[in-house]
């Protein structure tokens, strides 16, 4: 079973300041998605990056996935209080009929 | 938002009982999941189903069983349960757009926190 490793576990920080999440493995994933989870809900899908190198933003977060496709990061600038949440990575596995893999997650508190 | 609605949300049970928990979807997805989140451990694979009556073990399967005998439904049985089962279980759906492109994005439910004594 290839393994996820999320780094923070966990981050608080003042509104408008920058965070970074990282999600590493020693094993490839196909993709590689980032998905938000808040108190007492599921976890919801933000986004799925594929190709290694590859960059994806969505306002004022910022996916990258590692050359190698080992690794990913995500990095939320000037953070607000609705960023608060519980964030996890996942990684698709081919050689495990495309299950996800998470990883332990990192839990992000925006305090005003 | 998909349609995904599990049941109970909250159940508080005895060591030793059986305990069966549904996931309902509008979707007409293939796929469905089970899932146990535990502090620190992300989300683990407990048995998925890829179609009726289709199911398969996932990492953390001992314990569990499940049934799928139409698209929308899919149980979760814990036959006996224990303390080690406490935990909050997830649903979730996909439809896999087939191997080329097949990012398996899935869809998750509100959850269920069962508590066993």
């Amino acid at each position: 079973t290839q393994l996820l490793e999320q780094s923070p576990q966990f981050l608080s920080i003042q509104e408008g300041e920058n965070l970074t999440v990282y999600c590493n493995s020693s094993s490839v994933f196909s993709s590689l998605q980032w998905y938000r989870q808040e108190p007492g809900e599921g976890p919801v899908l933000l986004v799925t990056v594929v190709t290694g190198g590859e960059v994806k933003k969505l306002k004022r977060l910022t996916f990258q996935f590692g050359d190698a496709r080992k690794d990913s990061s995500l990095h939320i600038t000037a953070a607000q209080p609705g960023d608060t949440g519980l964030y996890l990575c996942a990684g698709v596995d081919p050689a495990a009929g495309n299950k996800l893999t998470f990883g332990g997650g990192t839990r992000v508190l925006v305090k005003p | 938002d998909a349609g995904i609605t599990q049941s109970p949300r909250h159940k508080v049970t005895e060591t030793g009982t059986p305990v069966t928990l549904r996931c309902h979807q509008t979707e007409n997805h293939r796929y469905m999941y089970w899932y146990r989140q535990d502090p620190g451990h992300g989300l683990r694979l407990i048995h998925y189903s890829y179609g009726v009556k289709d199911t398969d073990k996932g990492e953390v399967s001992d314990g569990y069983s499940v049934s799928r005998s139409k698209t929308e439904d899919f149980l979760l049985t814990l036959e006996s349960a224990t303390s080690s089962q406490t935990s909050v279980y997830f649903c979730a759906i996909s439809e896999p757009g087939g191997e080329v492109g097949d990012y398996n994005e899935q869809f998750f439910g509100p959850g269920t926190r069962l508590t066993v004594l």
